[in-house]
């Protein structure tokens, strides 16, 4: 069974930096096509994709975030860490974590994330 | 960047009937790519369907996914009462993107 749960602050000031934690169980980040992902919802809006760390420790970044996020993976913990720094009000959202599962279509591998965590708020406010 | 932009905004039905949903790309994207999410109040996204047209585990059959390209389709073919929800598409290709989701309402 696959669970996967975000932890970190509620409440961060503007221009601190922004650590989120997301502890997984259920499968292991060193295992071949799998990967996990941070997904984030300002309140009342759509999902936006934030970074995505494979079990090869290779790593996509939202093109208009990439600047100011970085995301690690510890293995031997089962952990994804994702830092992001210069925070700002905008950032306000639920901040969700999900595994990422490879499917090997006709013409190309791709990923879904098929498993999410319970989401945690943060609160950008000074 | 492939922009999704999912339309209508909100769809107002009543049970029992069938709901259309589009999403359409900014530029081609590959079937492979193209992910379908559910979401309720305060919950996590569910995959609904992924491959443009597969369904995940444990989804009723009354979801169907279709399309190709630029422009795919989210069918619920009967809704029940517990479909109540925004639906988003989701690629994933050069960047991953969400679209900005449909919700579909009781009438």
């Amino acid at each position: 069974q696959i669970t996967l749960k975000e932890s970190g602050p509620t409440l961060v000031k503007p221009t601190q930096t922004l650590t989120l934690t997301c502890t997984f169980s259920g499968f292991s980040l060193s295992t071949s096509a799998v990967g996990v992902g941070w997904i984030r919802q300002s309140p009342g809006k759509a999902l936006e994709w934030l970074a995505l760390i494979y079990w090869d420790d290779d790593k996509r970044y939202s093109p208009s975030l990439k600047s100011r996020l970085t995301i690690t993976k510890d293995t031997s913990k089962n952990q994804v860490v994702l830092t992001m720094t210069n925070v700002d009000p905008v950032d306000t959202a639920t901040y969700y974590c999900a595994h990422g599962k490879a499917w090997f279509g006709e013409l190309s591998t791709t990923y879904y994330f098929d498993y999410w965590g319970q989401g945690t708020l943060v609160t950008v406010s000074s | 960047e492939v922009v999704l932009t999912q339309s209508p905004g909100t769809l107002s039905l009543s049970p029992g009937e069938r709901a259309t949903l589009s999403c359409r790309a900014s530029q081609s994207v590959s079937s492979s790519d193209l992910v379908w999410f559910q979401q309720k109040p305060g919950q996590s996204p569910r995959l609904l369907i992924y491959g443009a047209s597969i369904r995940a585990t444990g989804i009723p059959d009354r979801f169907s996914g279709g399309g190709s390209e630029t422009d795919f389709t989210l069918t619920i073919s009967r809704l029940e009462p517990e479909d109540f929800a925004v639906y988003y598409c989701q690629q994933y290709g050069s960047s991953l993107t969400f679209g900005g989701g449909t919700k579909v309402e009781i009438k």
